[in-house]
């Protein structure tokens, strides 16, 4: 069965720190698909990134970064030198090829970056 | 800014109430889904419309009845709701429900209230 485990469910930094959220996932298809999404207070949540199981390649984009290991089953997101409006909840996804668009969450992680 | 719209962004409804909430978006995706998301949880599927048919339902109570007018257009109607049904409605869309197509964009959401 698919799933996808957010260990962190809150983490506090202060701005100008790195700090990395994890997440874990389990399936048993060859091709899925895995996403994070960030959620504001006001609700929307916003695409950040899409990664295809068969493409392991990192990748970085401004002050975020992820780390994708199918060795470990890991898909972890780093933001570098946090600022106040990287506060969020942060979700880590999968959607599997046959599922139909469905996507699995993970329980998320809170993250609260202080000035 | 998000290409999904989600109207109302607020609403609140008695127990006998029938309302509506709507989504549309504009960027030629041809499967658009409802999920359901409660406080402090992740995002729960409703429904998934794929070229206009429903390919998902989710085991979602009749008193929540998706119609997809056109490819453009979602709607979720809402009847005899209770109290628990109280969460954030979040409208996405897709280019395609699998595949290199998936990409999951969100609205911003309907926030109902059941009093």
């Amino acid at each position: 069965a698919q799933k996808v485990t957010q260990a962190q469910t809150e983490i506090s930094v202060v701005e100008k720190e790195d700090v990395t959220l994890d997440c874990v996932y389990e399936t048993r298809d060859t091709t899925y698909y895995l996403f994070w999404y960030k959620q504001p207070p006001s609700g929307e949540l916003v695409f950040l990134i899409r990664r295809n199981s068969f493409d392991e390649q990192n990748e970085i984009s401004g002050r975020y970064s992820w780390n994708f290991q199918k060795s470990t089953s890991s898909f972890n997101f780093t933001i570098t030198a946090s600022q106040v409006v990287d506060s969020a909840v942060y979700f880590c996804a999968l959607s599997e090829d046959n599922q139909g668009g469905k996507l699995i969450f993970g329980q998320g992680t809170e993250l609260s970056v202080k000035p | 800014d998000t290409e999904v719209t989600q109207t109302p962004k607020h609403l609140v409804m008695g127990m006998t109430n029938k309302k509506s909430l709507k989504c549309e978006q504009h960027m030629g995706h041809r499967a658009m889904y409802w999920y359901k998301q409660k406080a402090k949880k992740p995002p729960e599927l409703m429904f998934v419309y794929s070229y206009e048919k429903l390919s998902i339902n989710e085991s979602v109570p009749s008193r929540f009845s998706p119609e997809c007018p056109n490819s453009s257009l979602l709607n979720l109607h809402l009847h005899a709701l209770q109290p628990e049904d109280s969460a954030l409605y979040l409208c996405a869309s897709s280019q395609a429900s699998r595949g290199s197509g998936n990409t999951i964009y969100f609205g911003e959401g309907s926030w109902l209230t059941v009093v």
